[in-house]
């Protein structure tokens, strides 16, 4: 089946380290984001890319970085420079662009230690 | 400026209920776009709808209906006979045609339908 995947689904930080969040997808789409979910309020855009060994920074990338070397996958790392990481992170894709319909991945959970 | 508000952080309503979940919006385009999605408790926002500017008629899919009304920017969301399995966080959303990276989600509306 196709879609996006994103592991692990659990992941914790301890203070002054750098973790990255795996999302890869078998759609054959070209554009992928990368969204940030507190509790109780809506998704907020970290980084997003419409083609390969291109990305753009989004409304809070302070604190992340992402790659795009390859089509399916979009990586992101919270680096130490993230001084409040937690929260649930959200992949997706689209074919094109963000005026379509996105597709998800199930989310990460990154809590601090 | 874009902005999607729901209003309604949280609903409750006992199974079989009607239920409908508001969503306003602004923007200063003429050309845009509107979408529900639902984020069940596995955490996958899953896509329902996606509406364009230029489309106000209103949609039905099951027991799933949108009324969309430009005089009023809004795009309401109303469940029928609601089912245990409608509990869910539900997001309205907007992107501009304008623009190729923006799409602005509301905060949520959090259903829990009661057996």
């Amino acid at each position: 089946d196709g879609g996006i995947t994103q592991s692990p689904k659990y992941l914790f930080r301890k203070e002054g380290q750098n973790v990255t969040l795996s999302c890869e997808q078998n759609l054959n789409h070209d554009a992928m984001y990368w969204y940030r979910q507190d509790p109780g309020q809506g998704l907020r855009l970290i980084y997003y890319s419409q083609i390969v060994n291109d990305f753009q920074k989004g409304d809070i990338a302070e604190g992340y970085s992402v790659s795009r070397e390859k089509k399916e996958s979009f990586p992101l790392t919270v680096t130490s420079a993230q001084k409040n990481p937690t929260a649930f992170y959200l992949c997706a894709s689209s074919i094109t662009g963000i005026n379509e319909k996105l597709f998800f991945g199930s989310g990460t959970q990154l809590s601090v230690l | 400026a874009q902005k999607v508000t729901q209003a309604q952080t949280e609903i409750s309503v006992v199974e079989k209920e009607d239920v409908t979940l508001d969503c306003v919006y602004e923007t200063r385009d003429t050309t845009y776009y509107l979408f529900w999605y639902k984020q069940p408790p596995s955490g996958e926002l899953v896509f329902l709808i996606r509406r364009n500017s230029f489309d106000e008629q209103n949609e039905i899919s099951g027991r799933y209906s949108w009324n969309f009304q430009k005089s009023t920017s809004s795009f309401n969301f109303t469940i029928t006979a609601s089912q245990v399995v409608d509990s869910a966080v539900y997001f309205c959303a907007l992107s501009e045609a304008r623009r190729d990276d923006k799409i602005i989600f509301g905060k949520g509306t959090r259903l829990h339908i009661l057996p």
